[in-house]
């Protein structure tokens, strides 16, 4: 069974810091995919960035980066130059490759809270 | 191009009624997978469908249901709602067959009396 640990149920960050949320997974599968999700106190889940375990490269979305270690199994997603808006509730999420199980599996997430 | 679209956006009913959410994927994506958000439960999967058909169950009981229709547009039904089905309901939608993005909807957030 699949498993993602996220051990900081909230942070508080100066704007125009980075972040790092920190997330590790246990996982027996060699192929999956690790995915961070914001969400806003309106609810909408807003897809940040993705890793495929065979990715060799850490992936990169704007001021998003996912710092992926495989051998630990840790996928931290790092936010550079906070800013206001980054304050909402991050979630990290795995999903397997075997084919047709599409399903996510979800941390409990991390309340980020920007201060000015 | 549209994101996913869930309707309603608020709903409210009392115990023992029932309800359908719908959700329109991404256009062009066959995937669509439901998930159930609550404070003490976190996000826990519900069911997944692609071409019309369930492949994937989480869960939850029988009172839960879902189906796809062939424009890859879903619903899901819950009957005899409890107390404990007061939750944000998630729908997403995928490509199929990759480990790429799965997208989500803004939800529909049910309130049961």
């Amino acid at each position: 069974a699949q498993k993602i640990t996220q051990t900081q149920p909230g942070m508080f960050v100066q704007e125009k810091e980075a972040v790092t949320l920190d997330c590790t997974y246990d996982t027996s599968d060699q192929s999956y995919g690790l995915f961070w999700y914001k969400q806003p106190s309106s609810g909408e889940m807003i897809f940040l960035i993705y890793q495929g375990s065979y990715d060799e490269q850490n992936a990169t979305e704007g001021r998003y980066s996912l710092n992926f270690q495989k051998a630990r199994k840790s996928a931290n997603l790092v936010i550079s130059a906070s800013q206001l808006g980054d304050s909402a509730m991050y979630f990290c999420a795995m999903r397997d490759a075997n084919f047709g199980n599409e399903k996510l599996t979800f941390g409990t997430g991390t309340r980020l809270t920007i201060i000015p | 191009k549209a994101g996913v679209t869930q309707t309603p956006r608020y709903l409210i009913k009392t115990r023992g009624q029932q309800v359908t959410l719908s959700c329109s994927p991404i256009s062009g994506h066959r995937s669509v997978s439901w998930y159930q958000q609550t404070p003490g439960q976190g996000l826990q999967f519900l069911f997944e469908y692609f071409s019309e058909t369930q492949r994937n169950k989480g869960n939850f009981p029988g009172r839960f249901s879902g189906r796809q229709f062939s424009n890859s547009r879903s619903e899901m039904n819950v009957s005899t709602l409890e107390l404990g089905d007061s939750a944000l309901y998630l729908c997403a939608s995928s490509l199929d067959r990759t480990l790429g993005e799965l997208f989500f909807g803004e939800g529909s957030r049910l309130t049961v009396l």
